[in-house]
């Protein structure tokens, strides 16, 4: 079975710039979220995604943060204009039943 | 808000010690998970502890919960250089249809030939 996959692995833009970050979640699976780690802090839920619904965005930070999940497959989060701030390790992990499996994460250095 | 505390947050062993570490957590929870992070990659699922008293192991690594005390503990047996890597512990608390996960910050743990 294949795991979560995220991309890019690292990005480093300019502040004021755009990102986009993609998550393919495991197939099948209903329940994608997106989490977020900044340096030296604890890793923190940005949203959840029920096929294509947005169950809880409650953890993204401001509208800066867009994410979507066209047709219920893989799912983007777009940053628009990054900040100094944003920079951090983003997490996304998919689910069906009790277990979260993780992708690898993308490292974001807004610079 | 529910609070996930983990401590130590570094710990640095030698080959063949035992030591625990700990997970508090602020309310009632429905789940607690157990994960492992190794630099760069994704995070490793251990164990998930559903109800009081449940206790589970696999190789080295022995993690109970206690639900009163809102307390879980991942033990480590007889370490080896292999188990060098970040614990974190989750709780998750439905809202409904979503467990979202709590994270504690983590143990970087470092185990010394």
């Amino acid at each position: 079975e294949a795991g979560v996959t995220q991309f890019p692995s690292h990005s480093v833009i300019e502040k004021g710039q755009t990102v986009t970050l993609r998550c393919d979640p495991i197939s099948g699976h209903d329940n994608l979220y997106w989490y977020r780690r900044v340096m030296g802090k604890e890793i923190k839920f940005l949203l959840h995604f029920v096929k294509e619904s947005k169950q809880d965005e409650s953890g993204m930070p401001n509208n800066r943060f867009l994410a979507e999940r066209t047709g219920g497959t893989y799912s983007t989060l777009k940053v628009q204009p990054a900040e100094l701030e944003d920079s951090g390790v983003y997490f996304c992990a998919s689910s069906q039943g009790l277990g979260y499996t993780f992708g690898s994460g993308t490292r974001l250095t807004v610079v | 808000e529910l609070k996930v505390e983990q401590n130590p947050l570094f710990l640095s062993m030698q080959e063949g010690k035992n030591y625990t570490i700990y997970c508090n957590y602020s309310t009632t929870s429905d789940r607690l998970y157990w994960y492992r992070q190794d630099p760069g990659k994704s995070l490793e699922s251990l164990f998930v502890l559903l109800s009081n008293g449940a206790v589970k192991q696999e190789g080295r690594l022995m993690a109970s919960l206690d639900t009163k005390a809102r307390l879980s503990t991942l033990h480590i047996t007889a370490a080896v250089h292999d188990l060098s890597a970040t614990y974190f512990c989750a709780v998750a608390k439905s809202g409904g249809s979503n467990y979202k996960l709590t994270f504690g910050k983590g143990t970087l743990l470092t185990v010394n030939p």
